[in-house]
């Protein structure tokens, strides 16, 4: 149990374009999603905490108007990254919380790898 | 605020011999504690945690790790490392919010 996926696993698109990567929970409800993003050979670094039905709440730094989030049902929120460039480049990682299952440890999903021509 | 040091950026052991990666965090209370564990350009594989009780935890694939309060770590250890253990290990804690904090990892290189 607790099967996050993402999707997709990996996209490249030119700069400009937008790109979205959705996440879900497979076999649980998650009222809370959060989006981290991974450079390469560094830590996770969380970028908003989504909750199911209000507006994500973003960490500082992270521009709220680039990385869209959208956490429409218990089992599947989504980031879009809007003109992506080439920093926006790296592995973004995505994880719900099971409150069923107590202080809301979270599920990873397999990440999403993002390169921006 | 907490936060995670994780003092080793590599370690390099020989296949079959013990291991240990150290983790301290910074919380005033008790933290909920964690170690994942990263293949290249896959996500997190959660190996064990501690949230209370016994301050030795067994997690999946041998490892173990023990909370020491006073010293305010939560090292892992295997007895005996297996070639399939080299990954990135992530340490992370997670205080009175949902925020996970994590470490910025030791690169596990396992020789044969």
């Amino acid at each position: 149990g607790a099967v996050v996926s993402q999707h997709p696993s990996w996209v490249i698109c030119k700069s400009g374009t937008s790109v979205k990567i959705e996440c879900r929970s497979l076999d649980f409800q998650a009222t809370t999603m959060f989006w981290y993003r991974q450079f390469p050979k560094q830590s996770l670094m969380l970028m908003a905490t989504s909750n199911e039905g209000s507006k994500a709440t973003y960490e500082q730094g992270v521009e709220k108007d680039k990385f869209l989030i959208n956490h429409a049902s218990l089992t599947l929120s989504t980031l879009t990254v809007t003109s992506a460039h080439p920093e926006d480049s790296s592995f973004y990682i995505c994880s719900a919380a099971d409150r069923g299952r107590g202080r809301d440890e979270q599920f990873f999903g397999p990440g999403t790898r993002l390169t921006v021509l | 605020a907490q936060s995670v040091t994780q003092p080793d950026i590599h370690i390099t052991v020989s296949e079959g011999a013990s291991l240990e990666l150290r983790c301290n965090y910074s919380y005033g209370a008790t933290p909920y504690l964690f170690w994942y564990v990263q293949s290249p350009g896959q996500g997190l594989q959660l190996l064990l945690k501690y949230f209370s009780g016994d301050t030795l935890v067994q997690g999946i694939k041998g490892f173990e790790a023990e909370f020491k309060r006073s010293q305010s770590s939560f090292n892992l250890r295997k007895p005996s490392v297996h070639w399939s253990d080299a990954a990135e290990y992530f340490c992370a804690v997670q205080g009175g919010s949902e925020k996970l904090v994590f470490g910025k990892g030791t690169k596990l290189t396992v020789n044969p």
